[in-house]
């Protein structure tokens, strides 16, 4: 079985400030791993995921994830947070064909 | 517009009723996912059909919840005699192949079903 676990439910920043958002996982099986933004009245959106090719991973809108066996860990980051960046995260995992579990989320905030 | 969209947006129910919730994927994607996020959770899988066919309703929660995709297009969540439990967002999402790993899920605004 697989499960995640986003530490912290809220995370407030200030505008340019780095980004950090903690996952951690569980698995019996190597993990895929994905990191979804929700914003207000709108459908989830993919961000990035991790397929076991590279350990740090690139996604839209500039932030990024490192795959960390050792930390079971998913994290996400950006140098520098955005107004636009405000919004609800969510980690999953994947053991593979169609079964996706979602962390509880982290809402982000950011101060002007 | 070209993404998943949902409808209602918002339904209230009086416990007891029974209620159906749409769901209009991508046109031309095989798969749909039902999930269930309740206030303040991450999303948790109901069920899931490839093309007409329902492959996986594990997550259902009880027998009040049924869905269907008769013709492998729109999809349709019933639940009946709604409980003040049921209350939450229900989302639907469609991908354009089978398997969440390498066929992106797309994802329609949800419905928030609320139970008094």
């Amino acid at each position: 079985a697989q499960s995640v676990t986003q530490l912290g439910s809220h995370v407030s920043v200030s505008e340019g400030a780095l980004v950090l958002l903690r996952c951690n996982y569980s698995s019996s099986v190597p993990p895929y791993l994905f990191w979804y933004v929700q914003y207000p009245n709108q459908g989830l959106q993919l961000l990035l995921k991790y397929t076991s090719a590279a350990t740090l991973v690139k996604g839209i809108n500039g932030f990024e994830a490192e795959f960390k066996k050792s930390e079971t860990s998913f994290h996400l980051t950006k140098p520098s947070a955005h107004m636009s960046d405000a919004a609800e995260y969510f980690c999953a995992v994947s053991g593979g064909i169609n079964d996706m579990r979602f962390g509880a989320g982290t809402r982000l905030t950011v101060k002007p | 517009g070209a993404g998943v969209s949902q409808s209602p947006r918002y339904k209230v129910a009086k416990r007891g009723q029974d209620v159906a919730l749409r769901c209009d994927p991508i046109s031309g994607h095989v798969s749909l996912f039902w999930y269930q996020q309740a206030l303040g959770q991450g999303p948790e899988f109901l069920t899931y059909f490839q093309n007409e066919a329902q492959l996986d309703k594990s997550g259902l929660p009880s027998d009040r919840f049924f869905a269907e995709r008769p013709e492998g297009s729109v999809s349709t969540l019933k639940i009946q005699r709604t409980q003040q439990e049921d209350s939450a967002v229900y989302l639907c999402a469609s991908s354009l192949g089978a398997g969440v790993v390498y066929n992106e899920q797309f994802f329609g605004p949800g419905t928030r079903l609320t139970v008094l």
